[in-house]
């Protein structure tokens, strides 16, 4: 059974860098995408961004300016840098696995492993 | 970014209850949706894929439907573990998006 265990700072000063990382249990590393999600308090999810095994990365539009996604294949890890925080940030981030998965002969995208999510304060 | 709008924002139901949340793409993402649901305190679940296609071990009273613009998630005969917040989630192309999501409390 595949699980993902998340970890990284919970407390962050303004303009400081998040920075999160995910491990990756009893699956494979290759052949999927590799998610951040993100939660504000009482809000709903944002994607930030994904990466694959060959460390090809996409990102939210939004948020591309100070995110960064990287990928240790040895270690069957991925993480999450976002630089120059703000109160905005704060939030639950969740790291995910997403696949493809074929339904005649189209190919259609999912999230089916998320970690328990990591709480990130940015506070003064 | 493809906006996805949920309605309704929340919803008050009954155990045994059928209860439809409904997903409007503002562009057509064909069938590039699925749902998940979360309950408070916990990470999202995945329910649906390709619109209606059920996900592993997610009981039937789930099911999804629609294409194009207009989709709906349907729970036929609610229990009292489906009380918790749905998203939909559209993968047609970057950035992914979610829905805002609906919340499904305990009338």
């Amino acid at each position: 059974q595949v699980q993902l265990q998340q970890w990284g700072a919970g407390l962050l000063k303004p303009s400081e860098t998040l920075s999160l990382t995910c491990a990756v249990y009893g699956g494979s590393f290759s052949g999927y995408y590799w998610n951040w999600i993100r939660q504000p308090p009482g809000k709903g999810l944002e994607w930030i961004g994904e990466i694959n095994h060959s460390g090809s990365t996409n990102y939210n539009p939004s948020l591309k300016s100070r995110v960064s996604i990287s990928v240790d294949t040895s270690k069957k890890q991925f993480s999450l840098k976002l630089n120059s925080v703000t109160a905005a940030d704060t939030g639950v981030y969740y790291c995910a696995r997403g696949g493809d998965i074929i339904v005649i002969s189209s190919a259609y995208y999912y999230m089916d492993v998320w970690g328990k999510g990591t709480t990130v304060t940015v506070s003064s | 970014a493809i906006q996805l709008t949920q309605s309704p924002s929340s919803l008050s139901a009954s155990v045994g209850d059928r209860v439809t949340i409904t997903c409007r793409a503002s562009q057509d993402i064909r069938d590039d949706l699925g749902w998940y649901q979360q309950k408070p305190g916990e990470a999202p679940k995945l329910l649906i894929y390709a619109v209606s296609s059920l996900q592993s071990g997610v009981p039937s009273r789930f099911s999804g439907s629609g294409s194009g613009t207009d989709f709906s998630l349907t729970i036929s005969g609610l229990q009292p573990e489906d009380f918790a917040t749905y998203y939909c989630l559209q993968d047609y192309n970057y950035p992914r998006t979610f829905g805002q999501g609906t919340k499904v409390e305990i009338k």
